[in-house]
């Protein structure tokens, strides 16, 4: 069982947005601006997509985006291509154990 | 340029051990925090632990105790993963992964090694 709580998936047409849900304590997500995302294509290594709730790594288009709101952070993907279908996870620095990981959520797009 | 480049897959057998190694290059190796991450097939990343590359101190995830042990040489900048008394559940692809500077983010990882366990 993680210790972030992710969907397990969600899906989107070409073209919409769609936000992913990561949710943990005020131990991890809440307490810390510390939460990343990576995004995962099958067979590959997971790839930084967003640091620090909201930072874009250099390389990383700007149709993803990073927030949080208390103990949530979401990642939001606008403008949707076939190319961000892929597995997502969401990592938070935790107080107990230094990171926390996500369960992941694969996300189609229709 | 960062790379981590890991060693290649390996098969093993019930109750033996395995040793991965991971090879930083493009940055000094001992500034930066390592992690090793485990998928299993069809699952998603599980947190094995980190080891500061500095000091050769290693913490490990809820699970990841006794059997796996974290290892250096600063020499040639690699971290090892050790893997003993190996069951088929720890089949899996394991990867290193650096941790950034300047936060808790892992920006760059290797491109993982998949260990079968199978008799």
């Amino acid at each position: 069982q993680s210790a972030l709580t992710q969907p397990a998936s969600v899906s989107g047409s070409p073209g919409q947005s769609i936000t992913i849900s990561c949710t943990g304590t005020s131990s991890d997500v809440g307490g810390y601006n510390y939460v990343s995302w990576y995004q995962q294509h099958p067979g590959k290594a997971p790839k930084l997509m967003i640091s620090d709730v909201s930072n874009r790594p250099s390389g990383v288009s700007n149709r993803f985006s990073g927030s949080k709101s208390g103990n949530t952070a979401s990642l939001t993907i606008s403008g949707l291509q076939a190319e961000d279908e892929a597995d997502y996870y969401c990592i938070s620095y935790t107080s107990s154990t230094r990171v926390a990981f996500g369960g992941g959520t694969k996300l189609t797009v229709l | 340029q960062v790379q981590l480049e890991q060693s290649g897959s390996e098969l093993k057998k019930p109750g033996a051990s395995v040793k991965v190694s991971c090879k930083a290059s493009g940055y000094t190796f001992t500034t930066y925090v390592m992690h090793w991450v485990r998928q299993a097939p069809g699952q998603g990343l599980e947190w094995v632990g980190w080891i500061n590359t500095n000091t050769g101190n290693p913490t490990f995830a809820q699970g990841f105790t006794g059997r796996f042990v974290f290892s250096l040489d600063t020499s040639v900048s690699t971290a090892y993963l050790q893997i003993s008394s190996l069951k088929a559940e720890d089949t899996a692809v394991y990867y290193c992964t650096r941790e950034s500077w300047d936060g808790y983010n892992l920006d760059h990882w290797g491109q993982g090694t998949l260990v079968t366990v199978s008799s």
